[in-house]
């Protein structure tokens, strides 16, 4: 089965300008997690959802960053406007229910984002 | 929130060796995985082990949640093994949103 999709797979941007990310779960996977790693560092989960609604966004800086999975499948992560602390890996992730408890998260290549 | 402690940081091993890997973990937790990063930044769910043990080829894990911590064990190592190993828990008490916390993570270096 094809794994988890990440796109673009490196973005350069300046500070304060936008910045989305496209990811693409594993077929048949309800949950979808965001996860910001910057070097040196374990992956932090940004938001999880499950289908299409958010379960838990708690680490979201909710005042630059935003996502949605509109339909329940393929999902976009924005950050409006970027700031160099953003500078990290983003991501993707997914699993088959909605608990990360018992279930294996399957992580996508992650997208090298960098802010100048 | 769970706190998750990983040893040694950096570990350089010689093609063959054996070696251990530690996770210890601040709180009782019913999720328990070890991941590995290689080094072009994927990261392989390697085990899921909340307790007890398992075994996949070179590679296996033991969890004594009572202690909480885990083990990951690698023998005969080799260049491929090279990169960061995570481990990353879920604490019982957030039921139904919980999450993963991942630690810091250790690098592995295997010379040939």
């Amino acid at each position: 089965e094809a794994g988890v999709a990440q796109s673009p797979r490196y973005k350069i941007i300046e500070k304060r300008q936008s910045v989305a990310f496209w990811c693409n779960p594993i077929s048949g996977h309800a949950t979808l997690y965001w996860y910001q790693q910057i070097l040196g560092q374990g992956p932090k989960l940004l938001i999880q959802f499950q289908n299409n609604g958010v379960v838990d966004d708690s680490q979201l800086p909710k005042d630059r960053f935003s996502a949605e999975r509109l339909k329940g499948v393929d999902s976009t992560l924005k950050i409006q406007p970027a700031k160099l602390e953003d500078s990290a890996v983003y991501l993707c992730a997914s699993s088959s229910i909605g608990r990360a408890s018992r279930e294996t998260q399957y992580f996508g290549p992650g997208t090298r984002l960098l802010v100048l | 929130g769970i706190q998750v402690e990983q040893s040694p940081p950096d570990l350089i091993l010689q093609e063959g060796a054996n070696s251990t890997l530690r996770c210890n973990f601040s709180d009782s937790v019913n999720n328990l995985q070890w991941f590995h990063q290689n080094p072009w930044g994927q990261l392989i769910n390697l085990f899921y082990i909340p307790s007890g043990t398992k075994q996949n080829g070179r590679l296996s894990a033991t969890t004594v949640a009572t202690e909480r911590y885990s083990l990951l064990y690698i023998s005969s190592s080799q260049t491929t093994d090279s990169g960061v190993y995570f481990c990353a828990v879920d604490p019982s008490w957030r039921g139904a949103n919980s999450k993963l916390t991942f630690g810091k993570g250790i690098t592995l270096s295997v010379r040939p």
